[in-house]
């Protein structure tokens, strides 16, 4: 599965769109972007994914770009309950593909 | 989304011991579950992959003997740390995948985590 890259801290002001970036320059045409974040001391939760086409759930978007090499991912409005360290993977749906964990980014949300 | 339960969320075991770790995939059956450890401040690390009726698969570097992993059915697995040790003391957390209706590919959704200390 390919790797990604992500800064490893961010800060947001409570309120405003909090936007993570994710470079993932050697995708494959069949890997598909996940998003998930961690919350102190739980375990991952799962927020969106996407192939190419943007998509937008109750949690998030998930903005690629053309050439599938970076995403963003947007929590629109963000709370403190969003404070948490979110990860960007990229994976292939095979039935043998599973998720792998890089460092991810620290999302600081304040007040 | 798929609801993933584990059990127990603490446990502390003496050294030598064995501890038994539930994961259930409650609303939803999962054919392939995960098992990862996690120590503090560092990333999530795949200790081995759980097929129902099958062998597991477990990752370089991860003593089979010492985690033994069984699928039993579509929603359970369960990882047992045999004769725990302090640097077993980590938090364990499995997943299971899972293909949500109208969706076209699966997801994982992963458990709440169990902390294990060994003394």
């Amino acid at each position: 599965d390919a790797k990604t890259t992500q800064p490893p801290s961010m800060d947001c002001a409570e309120g405003r769109a909090a936007n993570l970036p994710c470079n993932h320059s050697t995708i494959s045409g069949n890997e598909y972007v996940y998003w998930y974040r961690q919350i102190h001391s739980q375990g991952p939760q799962y927020i969106i994914h996407g192939l190419k086409n943007n998509e937008t759930n109750e949690m998030a978007s998930l903005i690629i770009t053309e050439d599938r090499k970076s995403s963003t991912l947007i929590l629109p409005h963000a709370t403190l309950r969003d404070t948490a360290v979110y990860y960007c993977i990229v994976r292939n749906t095979g039935t043998a593909s599973k998720l792998t964990f890089g460092t991810g980014t620290r999302l600081q949300v304040t007040l | 989304g798929a609801v993933v339960s584990q059990h127990p969320s603490r446990v502390i075991c003496k050294s030598g011991t064995s501890v038994k770790i539930e994961c259930r995939s409650l609303d939803f059956q999962a054919t392939t579950m995960f098992w990862y450890r996690q120590f503090p401040k560092k990333s999530l690390m795949l200790m081995a992959t759980s097929n129902e009726g099958s062998k597991a698969t477990y990752e370089q570097g991860v003593e089979k003997d010492k985690f033994l992993i069984n699928h039993a059915s579509l929603t359970l697995s369960t990882l047992t740390v045999t004769s725990a040790h302090p640097e077993d003391s980590s938090f364990y957390i499995c997943s299971a995948r899972s293909l949500l209706r109208g969706a076209l590919t699966d997801t994982q959704y992963f458990g709440p985590g169990t902390r294990l200390t060994v003394l």
